[in-house]
């Protein structure tokens, strides 16, 4: 059972390149989630899904989309890396909405430069 | 809007002597309240949960956690540091009108010999 899957575990981009982080479950999750961690800030969310078709946005969306066109997939894209996207992004998974907690990816670590 | 309120961004300690990190919560619903720990350079793991079950709640590692519904309040405590318990802590809620889990902006634990 491998859980929550992201890839790559590091990257570094040039600014105004783009770049897809990937994230898998197979866990039979609804719900999946991006946050992004910055230092002393915490974890933010910047896109969230419902089930497979649905997505919105979170609190910090902006240089950010995604999909979810199956229920193991939800792939955070960035179209033109700027250097205010230098964070450690995690993807996350539930059963339910929220109460019994996330289950979350290693990470990925993503510097522009 | 809701937030979570880590009150000290860095707790220092001896080995052998207790832990206190503490968390006020905003929600006025009843909330699903987390500790997660994250080791450096490592993903999120969950250290326990409270789900309106038992106000004291027993995590791993000889961490545990007491809800106040009377101080919003929800105190992440150890009896004793262990080395291996430094770490980042973040106290996390989810409730009924929220969408995903909120974030603290975490607590660093340090542990000295």
């Amino acid at each position: 059972n491998a859980g929550v899957t992201q890839t790559p575990k590091f990257r570094i981009l040039k600014i105004g390149q783009s770049m897809t982080l990937q994230c898998t479950q197979d866990m039979n999750h609804n719900y999946m989630y991006w946050y992004r961690q910055d230092p002393g800030m915490g974890l933010k969310l910047i896109y969230y899904s419902v089930g497979a078709g649905i997505t919105d946005k979170g609190e910090v969306p902006n240089g950010y989309n995604v999909s979810r066109s199956t229920t193991e997939d939800f792939p955070l894209r960035l179209e033109l890396a700027a250097p205010s996207q230098t964070s450690v992004y995690f993807c996350a998974s539930s059963y339910s909405q929220g109460v019994d907690g996330y289950t979350f990816g290693s990470g990925t670590r993503l510097t522009v430069v | 809007a809701q937030s979570v309120t880590q009150l000290d961004s860095h707790v220092s300690v001896s080995e052998g002597t207790p832990v206190l990190l503490r968390c006020n919560y905003s929600s006025s619903y009843s909330p699903s309240l987390f500790w997660y720990v994250q080791h450096p350079n490592k993903g999120l793991q969950l250290l326990l949960k409270y789900t309106s079950a038992a106000t004291l709640v027993k995590g791993i590692n000889g961490f545990e956690a007491e809800f106040k519904k009377s101080e919003t309040s929800f105190h992440l405590t150890k009896p004793s540091a262990h080395m291996s318990d430094a770490a980042e802590y973040f106290c996390v809620e989810w409730n009924q009108a929220g969408t995903a889990l909120i974030f603290g902006k975490g607590t660093t634990l340090s542990v000295s010999s």
